[in-house]
């Protein structure tokens, strides 16, 4: 079963341009949605996250836009730069206390100068 | 910056063989995880742990065991390593309050 599904699997954008991923949820005890993102040959690293009190965050060019009645929330990325090229993850975790984290299955964005 | 070490970086096995990765954090965070990633599936979780002597199943724990015999050091143990476990591996580690979760550099296993 499928915790957190991810949209579209790969995205292609012109520099410049607003690349936008999507993510959707099902369990409403998720409190914490963190993106992820990486480059070819590298390890994951967190990139922005947001907890719902607030269904907007932003840093920079990201921004995470969440939509808790509709349980969706989407990555902005801004004047996307040839250097923003990696795969990105979505992902959500319960208030658990220990954190468990589930991923989408990852968009790849490629930024075409 | 967290520091997480896998090894090995690369490992071949044979199928039936047994394989373990190991991991180590020198940043005393409580938590730490064993994910793999394959091409069309994102990051699974296998096994985590919270502290030393303690060992979750995530997702897909079948065929792996878990060792977390201190705070810095967590393995990833395949008693019969099948070829379906041919992946790359992560370790991880986090805090208790896991907002942020650190990445080892990986560990690409191939099973023949």
């Amino acid at each position: 079963q499928q915790q957190v599904r991810q949209s579209p699997q790969s995205l292609t954008v012109w520099e410049g341009e607003t690349a936008i991923l999507n993510c959707s949820y099902e369990d409403s005890t998720f409190d914490y949605f963190p993106w992820y993102h990486q480059f070819p040959g590298e390890s994951p690293a967190l990139l922005i996250a947001i907890r719902p009190v607030s269904n907007k965050k932003e840093d920079g060019r990201f921004t995470i836009f969440f939509n808790k009645r509709e349980k969706k929330f989407s990555l902005h990325i801004a004047d996307s730069q040839p250097g923003d090229s990696a795969t990105y993850f979505c992902a959500a975790s319960p208030d658990t206390g220990y954190q468990n984290f589930y991923f989408g299955k990852g968009t790849s964005l490629t930024v075409i100068p | 910056e967290a520091a997480v070490t896998q090894s090995p970086r690369n490992k071949v096995a044979v199928t039936g063989g047994k394989v373990t990765l190991s991991c180590n954090q020198t940043n005393n965070h409580n938590n730490m995880y064993w994910y793999r990633q394959d091409t069309g599936h994102g990051l699974r979780l296998i096994h985590y742990s919270y502290g030393a002597g303690s060992t979750e199943k995530g997702d897909i724990p079948d065929g792996y065991k878990a060792s977390r015999p201190s705070q810095e050091n967590f393995s990833l143990i395949l008693e019969l390593a099948t070829p379906s476990q041919t992946s790359v591996y992560f370790c991880a580690s986090a805090t208790s309050s896991a907002e942020t979760l650190y990445f080892g550099s990986g560990t690409r296993l191939t099973v023949l």
